[in-house]
């Protein structure tokens, strides 16, 4: 069974703090993603990467990092954690050529900053 | 204007009715188009994505696209409770990201 696995479901922070999100996959997929997903605004797409070492900034990258040190890892890092970044993250994968261009999404961790 | 609009709903459809959801974009040189469903609490799995003009089927789900007036949806026939979740469109443009509305919450009574 294919899998996309986060760390964490629950996480509460503090403002300021250095907050590490971690999601593995085990498909052997090119092309990993990092979304937050909030109320009436969808999920909004923060960092993607298409290969190992490499990144791309989504539509929301302001206050977030990567890190993609191996193929099957992508970490989002939020270099100091403020309210406004509590969310739901969602990693995803998928692999490059796939006919239907499918995503696999982990099951999400829910983010708290107080 | 957003780029991928859908209504949030909530649409409530009875048992066995036909479930009619509709997504517009406003990239007209968008080429790939997805519907994900989206139980409560869980994360998106794709059901149906469609490239061409036209009408796409899978079992209880039909797909359909018209790019010249740029929109999208998605009809669910033979509608169970089961089928009860939000649905997000999702569109690729010409940027080669992919762009989620913010969903349609359909809820299916018996």
């Amino acid at each position: 069974d294919v899998k996309v696995t986060q760390s964490s479901r629950y996480l509460v922070k503090r403002t300021g703090e250095k907050v590490f999100l971690e999601c593995v996959q085990d498909m052997d997929h090119e092309n990993m993603f990092w979304y937050r997903q909030d109320p009436g605004l969808g999920l909004r797409l923060i960092y993607f990467s298409y290969d190992v070492k490499m990144k791309e900034k989504g539509d929301i990258p302001e206050g977030y990092s990567v890190s993609r040190e191996k193929k099957e890892r992508f970490s989002l890092i939020l270099e100091s954690a403020s309210t406004n970044q509590t969310s739901m993250y969602l990693c995803a994968s998928s692999w490059t050529g796939g006919e239907d261009e499918k995503l696999f999404f982990g099951s999400g961790t829910q983010l708290s900053v107080l | 204007q957003k780029e991928v609009e859908q209504n949030s709903g909530p649409l409530s459809v009875p048992e066995g009715a036909i479930a009619s959801l509709n997504c517009t974009y406003s990239d007209r040189g968008s080429q790939s188009f997805f519907w994900y469903r989206q139980y409560s609490g869980k994360s998106p799995e794709l059901i149906m994505f469609i490239y061409s003009n036209g009408d796409k089927e899978d079992g209880r789900f039909t797909a359909q696209l018209n790019k010249a007036s740029q929109y999208v949806s998605l009809l669910i026939r033979d509608s169970q409770p089961s089928d009860s979740a939000t649905y997000l469109c999702a569109v690729r443009g010409n940027t080669d990201k992919l762009i989620f509305g913010t969903g349609t919450r359909l809820q299916v009574f018996p």
